[in-house]
């Protein structure tokens, strides 16, 4: 079956515009991630829904990072005002559901966000 | 510091070797230890999971686990160049949601 998707794939964008990352998680995964991986780096957790709504934001790094999805189904991240450090690959990946049994995240390709 | 420390490397070996691949980390709660394989450009695929202390094994892998020591491990016997890929260790703490911590992530080279 598919996989989790994301697009675009690739996002060249100038300092200080808005840009908006999309993720279409594995149909029936309820729980979905959106992390953040520098250059080098390993995952960085920014938040995670359990259907629409999402109980931990504590990774999102400023107020100029949101996220909403669509019961369960897309999810869009939005990165306001982009700055340079905002450069990275932004991964999605989704899971069954919250329970420790339900331990593995299927991750999507990524998108590769460069902030000129 | 950070929870999880993972050395970077890159790691170079010839087809063949027996790759260790470590991680150390510093807080107790962690019950739950993964090993995820990223390939250029591809999103992380987990490879290996355990829960408790010990040593599983899969095929060619095997993930070792000391939480006296607070260190886990990946073992790759027979190391193939198709095994050339970014290896990046996560955890977890028992109860809530599945957050990952990872850590930076090893790069691994196998020539032929």
């Amino acid at each position: 079956g598919a996989g989790v998707s994301q697009s675009p794939s690739n996002k060249v964008t100038e300092k200080g515009k808005d840009v908006e990352l999309r993720c279409d998680p594995i149909s029936g995964h309820t729980a979905l991630y959106w992390y953040r991986q520098r250059l080098g780096q390993g995952l960085e957790f920014l938040i995670y829904f359990q259907g629409n709504s999402a109980p931990d934001k504590s990774g999102l790094p400023s107020d100029r990072f949101s996220a909403e999805r669509t019961g369960e189904s897309v999810s869009t991240l939005t990165i306001q005002r982009t700055q340079q450090e905002d450069s990275a690959v932004y991964l999605c990946a989704s899971s069954l559901t919250l329970t420790a049994s339900s331990y593995e995240q299927y991750f999507g390709p990524g998108t590769r966000l460069t902030v000129t | 510091q950070k929870e999880v420390e993972q050395d970077p490397g890159p790691l170079s070996v010839p087809e063949g070797a027996i790759v260790s691949l470590n991680c150390t980390y510093s807080n107790s709660a962690f019950q739950y230890f993964m090993w995820y394989r990223q390939y250029s450009r591809k999103g992380p695929e987990l490879l290996m999971y355990t829960y408790s202390s010990g040593n599983k094994e899969d095929g060619r892998f095997t993930a070792q686990v000391d939480k006296s020591s607070k260190y886990i491990s990946l073992f790759i016997r027979d190391s193939q160049p198709s095994d050339s890929a970014t290896y990046l260790c996560a955890m977890k703490k028992p109860g809530g949601y599945n957050k990952l911590i990872f850590g930076a992530g090893t790069r691994l080279a196998v020539h032929p």
